[in-house]
């Protein structure tokens, strides 16, 4: 295990709602990365923090924000939510020695979104 | 366009069989990193190797091995004497640098099933 976690691991909304999912980072790490898996594709980049500030943005919109808070822990804010936005999220955390370091990511487990 | 491509939607092998999985990437970038993860059902990507671009000395660590060649922008990855407890979705993926270290681009996937 990574000793990523994140919560929750389920969640049922349905279009127009808000939602927040949590990380929680490897123990040391002060980066984190978000990513978008939909159904039978590969992970898509939403956006990365680094010790509390974005660094870099893949290509989602703006209702879709985050957060980094001093633990280094995470959060990703998803609004107006879509039937689209139905997807496995997937956190990763790593140890950088500066904003868009190159360490290896380590993943969480995910966390189910379905959107009706 | 497709920085990683996966040719192989999915590979069905026997137990004790090798199991080879391609992988062909693009970058315009002269340092960049390239990943392998592994994905079982339970959802968590589990991190296998990086490579960077200087390293094109292929190596084996245990059951995997695998194959760097820049002539060809392939990454390809082995698993010898495949196990039932490899079966999993494996994905490549790829880090430019040095403006977006973070953020990594993922093939497709490759579904491999092992059988007894």
């Amino acid at each position: 295990e990574t000793g990523v976690t994140q919560s929750p691991t389920h969640l049922i909304k349905t279009r127009g709602q808000q939602v927040t999912l949590r990380c929680s980072s490897q123990s040391g790490h002060n980066t984190v990365s978000w990513y978008q898996q939909a159904l039978g594709q590969g992970p898509q980049f939403i956006f990365q923090y680094y010790r509390e500030e974005e660094n870099g943005r893949g290509n989602f919109p703006p209702r879709f924000s985050g957060l980094q808070f001093p633990n280094y822990s995470s959060e990703l804010n998803v609004n107006a939510l879509e039937l689209d936005d139905s997807a496995l999220y997937l956190c990763a955390s790593s140890l950088a020695r500066r904003a868009g370091g190159k360490e290896t990511q380590y993943f969480g487990p995910g966390t189910r979104l379905l959107v009706l | 366009a497709q920085k990683v491509t996966q040719a192989q939607t999915e590979i069905s092998v026997v137990e004790k069989e090798d199991v080879t999985l391609d992988c062909v990437y693009e970058t315009r970038d002269t340092t960049y990193y390239l990943f392998w993860y592994k994905q079982p059902p339970s959802g968590e990507l589990v991190f296998l190797i990086r490579r960077n671009s200087f390293d094109e000395q292929n190596e084996i660590s245990g059951r995997y091995s695998w194959n760097f060649q820049k002539s060809t922008s392939s990454f390809n990855f082995t698993i010898t004497a495949s196990q039932v407890v490899d079966s999993a979705v494996y994905f490549c993926a790829l880090s430019e640098g040095p403006r977006s270290w973070g953020k990594l681009q993922f093939g497709a996937g490759t579904q491999v099933v092992v059988t007894p």
